[in-house]
């Protein structure tokens, strides 16, 4: 079973800290993306990652894709209230065609 | 540029009862996808279809069933219900020829009562 590991599955903290969420597999992925996702609504595309070792910056959040493309991480520099949701990583295995979501991180910033 | 759509936006049934959800894709988009989201939980697999045909399901019985139109909008009808299918059912699309990125329309909230 190819799976995506997230950490933490929990995360409460207060504005202006920052934060690393890890999404981790022992699958190799051709790319791998981020979403955010509010409560009651669907789950919102950030960003695609497609190169080993590859690093994207979108404003305040930074995203990372491993060098062997097995795992990534999702970077926030002085978290906003805003920021809070659910992050899910998600990607298609190497030799699937199954796109599988990470059991995501629960965000919460606090004013 | 629309995005994906979904409606209804909350949809309320009693045991026993059938519901009936609709997606429409991107323009240009072939593919659709069915999730469910438990509240709380993560977002499991229900249905990809791809150019009118079920291309692959979720573990999910017989009851959760769909179809793609040839416009490429897709219907998934729950039949039965139960309490446990109340729900957020996201749709999803993507590109043809594209084997990542989906994009997700707002959901349905099913609720059983």
């Amino acid at each position: 079973t190819q799976l995506l590991e997230q950490s933490p599955q929990f995360l409460s903290i207060q504005e202006g800290e920052n934060l690393t969420v890890y999404c981790n597999s022992s699958s190799v992925f051709s790319s791998l993306q981020w979403y955010r996702q509010e409560p009651g609504e669907g789950p919102v595309l950030l960003v695609t990652v497609v190169t080993g070792g590859e690093v994207k910056k979108l404003k305040r959040l930074t995203f990372q894709f491993g060098d062997a493309r097995k795992d990534s991480s999702l970077h926030i520099t002085a978290a906003q209230p805003g920021d809070t949701g659910l992050y899910l990583c998600a990607g298609v295995p190497s030799g699937t065609y199954k796109y599988i979501f990470g059991t995501g991180t629960r965000l919460k910033v606090l004013a | 540029e629309a995005g994906v759509t979904q409606s209804p936006t909350h949809l309320i049934k009693t045991r026993g009862q059938q519901a009936t959800l609709r997606c429409s894709p991107i323009s240009g988009h072939t593919s659709v996808y069915w999730y469910q989201q438990a509240l709380g939980l993560g977002l499991q697999f229900l249905l990809w279809y791809d150019e009118g045909e079920e291309r692959n399901r979720g573990n999910f019985p017989p009851r959760f069933s769909g179809r793609q139109f040839p416009n490429y909008s897709s219907e998934l009808n729950v039949n039965a219900l139960e309490l446990e299918d109340s729900a957020l059912y996201l749709c999803a699309s993507r590109p043809w020829g594209s084997t990542d990125t989906q994009y997700f329309g707002p959901g349905t909230r099913l609720t059983v009562l």
